[in-house]
This record gives structure tokens, C-alpha cells and sequence, in this order.
């Protein structure tokens, strides 16, 4: 099974803040990488995927680099309502795999 | 706009059974890979399995986790889909979300859409 290791686990940041989430694979998955944000208590939202493609209706603040082991999702000038947990996902191949989560707090 | 419900979700003693369903509309539901994901309870993501398309004939794939205890299904009439869930173990708990997939766009299948979840307690 392919592993994703995210770093940091936790994260505390200000409004404003540049904010960077790493994401490591096991072993190559290309760009077959996607990211999630869940808020507390509510249904993971995709933000990216291949990637680097934002899904539609997505800030532009969100943007996703990276291939074949390791990958980073940055957020650019922080907003209130982005403190959430964030996950990598890979669908390189079965059995499909998430990160351990990135929570982003604030400062 | 694609909408998708979940229900089922329950407590349960360890061993027993449960069906969930997963209501969709606002897409073609034949057309499109189908993915059940949990999340026990302060825990990250663990993906449960995938059914595929009809012009893939709905083949399945499973984490090992459940693999020989949980079943995924379809019903195309009510545009529903299914997860059967037997043999249940404590740590089964979980929020299981249902998921639709697109793609695949230049050759990716990414989870684009989630429902709210179920959440099953297995306990005795």
C-alpha cells in the first residue's frame, strides 16, 4: 500500500499568513494526488486534484505543486474560515490512501 | 448539482449487520465510479471501497480492512447506492461518507463531491 506522510500534523498560523502543507508518498504516484479540507464536523471539500488543478468555485489562494513523491499545498494570506484539517489523497492505486491530516489552527 | 444523502447509519451490536444507502441525483448515476469513505471518530480519512460505472460493470474494490465483510451495490432505478456491511467490529465506528467521483479528466478520477454522512456505532 502506498503511504502518504503530511508535516507538519499541526500547524498554527495568523490571518495573513503563507501556509505550507507537504505531503510524501511511498513510493511514485506521478500526479495522481489530491487535497481536502474538512472544517469541524463537516464533509472533506476537494480543493485540488492531479496536483496542482484547483476544482472549480475554489480560492486562488489554494494551489497544489509537486509530483511523483512529494507534493505541498500552500495557502496564500490566510482567511478565518481556512482553520480547518487538511488531507492528501492518492489514486495512484488500490487501496486508495489519505494523509494523516494537517490541522491548521490559529495563532 | 450533484446531491448526495446518506441513511442507514445505526448502532449496532458487534457482529451483526448493516445496509447503508446512499440517495444521489443530479448526475447520470450509471456513468460515474462511486466511493464509500469513513472516518472513526477524532480520526483522519480511510477510504472503504469504490464500485466503478456501468461500462465497467460496476466492479468493485475494497480496503483489506473490509474486504470479505463489506459489499458495495447498486440499484440504477432508484439512482442508490449501497453499502452492506456484516461481521461488524467495534472499530467499524465511524462517520461513513458517500462519495461521487468525476473523470476521468485528462486521465484522473478525483472524489469531487461528498455527502453529510451516517454514523454507525458498533457496541454493545
Amino acid at each position: 500500500d502506498i503511504q502518504l506522510t503530511q508535516s507538519p500534523s499541526f500547524l498554527s498560523a495568523s490571518v495573513g499568513d503563507r501556509v505550507t502543507i507537504t505531503c510524501r508518498a511511498s513510493q511514485v504516484i506521478s500526479s495522481y494526488l489530491a487535497w481536502f479540507q474538512q472544517e469541524s464536523g463537516k464533509a472533506p471539500k476537494l480543493l485540488i486534484y492531479a496536483a496542482s488543478t484547483l476544482q472549480s468555485g475554489v480560492p486562488s489562494r489554494f494551489s497544489g505543486s509537486g509530483s511523483e513523491t512529494e507534493f505541498t499545498l500552500t495557502i496564500d494570506s490566510l482567511r478565518p474560515e481556512d482553520f480547518a484539517t487538511y488531507y492528501c489523497q492518492q489514486s495512484h492505486s488500490y487501496p486508495l490512501t489519505f494523509g494523516g491530516g494537517t490541522k491548521v489552527e490559529i495563532k | 448539482e450533484v446531491q448526495l444523502v446518506e441513511s442507514g447509519g445505526g448502532l449496532v451490536q458487534p457482529g451483526g449487520s448493516l445496509r447503508l444507502s446512499c440517495a444521489t441525483s443530479g448526475f447520470t448515476f450509471s456513468d460515474h465510479y462511486m466511493d464509500w469513505v469513513r472516518q472513526a471518530p477524532g480520526k483522519g480519512l480511510e477510504w472503504v471501497g469504490r464500485s466503478r460505472k456501468y461500462a465497467e460493470s460496476y466492479s468493485t474494490e475494497y480496503a483489506a480492512s473490509v474486504k470479505g465483510r463489506f459489499s458495495i451495490s447498486r440499484d440504477d432505478s432508484k439512482n442508490s447506492l449501497y453499502l452492506q456491511m456484516n461481521s461488524l467490529k467495534s472499530e467499524d465506528t465511524a462517520v461513513y461518507y458517500c462519495v461521487y467521483i468525476s473523470g476521468p479528466r485528462t486521465g484522473y478520477y478525483y472524489m469531487d463531491v461528498w455527502g453529510k454522512g451516517t454514523t454507525v456505532t458498533v457496541s454493545s
